[in-house]
């Protein structure tokens, strides 16, 4: 099983934030946190990856917690083109990737 | 441009025959990953390789075979053993012992079966 635990589905509207959850409590002290997200139709694409402190990039946030056994992908203004799943995985994991959260955008 | 190419694209097939799909890497990635997903489903592991000339089993490993002859091919059989073959199938790479990076993986091979 995934060492990742995330929520199945989730909504958001047309321009607003969306933060979207990941535990990954038996997370080791070298593990990078990787997000992904998969398009319909595509292979799964790179969104952030962070180890402890907090990253942005073009794309999105990612908050990682203090004690590091969770973590929340951040989309600033989603749009209708972010609907997608989007997959959690620890760089040391054992290559699952689990079910992912699937993210519905309303207009 | 490096990454991972997966072909084809769309693959017919007619039940009871084998079929092999077809993932090439130019990244100089020594692991490479082949899994299966299902409609509204999430990906599933069938084979792993972490070098050439070796590969273990995943979680849906049966009616599947692999091999890995070059470091940048990982070529992926269905066998007519696989009782239900119809699904997408990703292939995806990284470098191995780099915690740093992740996965790329490939645009995907549709397989129907009929």
């Amino acid at each position: 099983d995934a060492k990742t635990t995330q929520p199945n589905s989730m909504e958001s509207n047309e321009e607003e934030p969306v933060h979207l959850p990941c535990n990954h409590s038996t997370i080791s002290g070298t593990d990078y946190i990787h997000w992904y997200r998969q398009l319909p139709s595509q292979g799964p694409e790179y969104v952030i990856h962070g180890l402890t402190s907090n990253v942005n990039n073009r794309m999105a946030s990612l908050a990682i917690a203090e004690d590091r056994k969770s973590s929340t992908l951040i989309l600033h203004r989603a749009t209708l083109r972010d609907a997608a799943v989007y997959y959690c995985i620890l760089s040391l994991g054992d290559m699952r990737f689990g079910a992912g959260t699937r993210l519905t955008v309303k207009p | 441009d490096g990454g991972i190419t997966q072909s084809p694209k769309y693959l017919f097939r007619k039940e009871g025959q084998n079929v092999t799909l077809s993932c090439e890497q130019n990244l100089n990635h020594d692991a490479m990953y082949w899994y299966r997903q299902d409609p509204g489903q999430g990906l599933r592991l069938i084979y792993y390789s972490q070098i050439v000339n070796d590969f273990q089993k995943g979680d849906i490993a049966e009616g599947y075979s692999v091999s890995r002859e070059k470091k940048e091919s990982f070529p992926l059989t269905v066998t007519s053993a696989q009782k239900n073959p119809t699904a997408f199938y990703l292939c995806a790479s990284r470098p191995q012992g780099n915690i740093y990076y992740g996965y790329t993986f490939g645009s995907g091979t549709r397989l129907t079966v009929v």
